[in-house]
Formats: structure tokens, C-alpha cells, sequence
């Protein structure tokens, strides 16, 4: 069974730019969570998708990041314009079920704005 | 408000028994889960425990208070593989079941 994977691994854009982050879930898997992890701090929930349904968008920063998860599969976290404070590393994550399940984590995309 | 304390950093030697501890304050508790992270690697599932007690699991083996907010995760026989960051991450059920992250533990294991 393959594993949550992320692309790309790595992004360095210049701020003001664009950038896409890609998340495929576990096949399978409805629940499909976004955290980010800034420098020296500790992880961090963005949001939760059921299905292509948000959830939970708490922990979005502000309205320059856009997840969406058409179809409920795959999902991208867009960052427009992206800023020098959202650098670091996001993970996607996706369970079976929602609460006491394990979520299974992907390899994380590690984003750098200069 | 939401807060998860753990140490920062431990050091033990190979062979040994650590115990991580956690403390936290979430809204709509729900259990807690441990996660191990190697650098530059996806962290990944060590325990969950959603009744107070030990769950016990191989070498590794964690322990829920949650009348105190109180958590810890026993590594016992150490191994050099086991030098990795330790995620103390309690599931709440604020807005949807999410987990709250401590800042790790980054445990160092010496030969």
C-alpha cells in the first residue's frame, strides 16, 4: 500500500510568487489534514478535509492559502502571494476515520520564500 | 487556551530505559497520540491512549493521566536508531478532531 505522498519536496520561490503544494492521500482514505511546521516551532493544524467537504479551515493563516480537494482525492494548498513568513515545512496527513485514528503522515513539502 | 510542554532535548545511552514526559491544557480532549520524526522524515505512529494507564507496545510503552493532563513515552533497551524527535500530540475535538503538537523532544542516543 502506497504512502501519503507529497509534491514537490522542496520549493524555493522568490516572495510575492506563486506556489502549488500537492497532497495524495492514502487510496481510501476520506480525511485529509494540512499542518505546517515554521522554523523552531512546533507543528501546527491547518485544515481538514472530509471527502471534498472543509471541515475544519482554523488554522489557515489568512486568505493568501487556498486548499482545495476536488473530487476527494488528491488536494493542493496554494499560497498567493506567498510572503517570507511562510516559509517551512507542510505536511499532509490522512486517516480512515476521524478521532483516535492514526493519521498517517507524508514526507512533508519544504517551502523557502527569499 | 491550548498548550503541550515537553522537554526540548534528552540524551541517553544505548541500552537504557527514557521516559519523555508531556503535559498539556487542550479543549475537548480526545485522547493522545506519539509520534516519532527523524529528520527530514514524515513523523510516524508510536501510541494512542485514550484510557488512563499504560498501553504497553514492544520496547516502547505509554502512559495517560487525564485528570492531570499528564502523558509520558517509555523507550526501554535503547538504540541508536532510536535518535529521532518525539511528538507528544493530544487529538482535540475543538472545530474537528485535529492534534495539537508539542514542540518535540529531540532525543539523542550514545553509544
Amino acid at each position: 500500500e502506497a504512502g501519503v505522498t507529497q509534491f514537490p519536496s522542496h520549493s524555493v520561490i522568490e516572495k510575492g510568487q506563486t506556489v502549488t503544494l500537492r497532497c495524495d492521500p492514502i487510496s481510501g482514505h476520506d480525511n485529509l489534514y494540512w499542518y505546517r511546521r515554521v522554523m523552531g516551532k512546533e507543528i501546527k493544524f491547518l485544515l481538514h478535509f472530509v471527502k471534498e467537504s472543509k471541515q475544519d479551515e482554523s488554522g489557515m493563516p489568512n486568505n493568501r492559502f487556498l486548499a482545495e480537494r476536488t473530487g476527494g482525492t488528491y488536494s493542493t494548498l496554494k499560497v498567493q502571494p506567498a510572503e517570507l513568513e511562510d516559509s517551512g515545512v507542510y505536511f499532509c496527513a490522512s486517516s480512515q476515520d476521524r478521532g483516535g485514528h492514526e493519521q498517517y503522515f507524508g514526507p512533508g513539502t519544504r517551502l523557502t520564500v527569499t | 487556551g491550548q498548550n503541550i510542554d515537553q522537554p526540548t532535548e534528552m540524551t541517553a545511552t544505548e541500552g537504557a530505559i527514557v521516559q519523555i514526559n508531556c503535559t498539556y491544557q487542550t479543549s475537548g480532549f480526545n485522547g493522545l497520540f506519539w509520534y516519532q520524526q527523524h529528520a527530514g522524515e514524515a513523523p510516524t505512529f508510536l501510541s494512542y491512549n485514550v484510557l488512563d494507564g499504560l498501553e504497553e507496545k514492544g520496547r516502547f510503552s505509554s502512559f495517560l493521566s487525564r485528570s492531570k493532563g499528564y502523558s509520558y513515552l517509555l523507550l526501554k533497551e535503547l538504540q541508536m536508531k532510536d535518535s529521532a524527535s518525539y511528538l507528544c500530540a493530544p487529538e482535540t475535538t475543538s472545530g474537528t478532531y485535529k492534534y495539537i503538537f508539542g514542540t518535540g523532544t529531540r532525543l539523542k542516543v550514545l553509544a
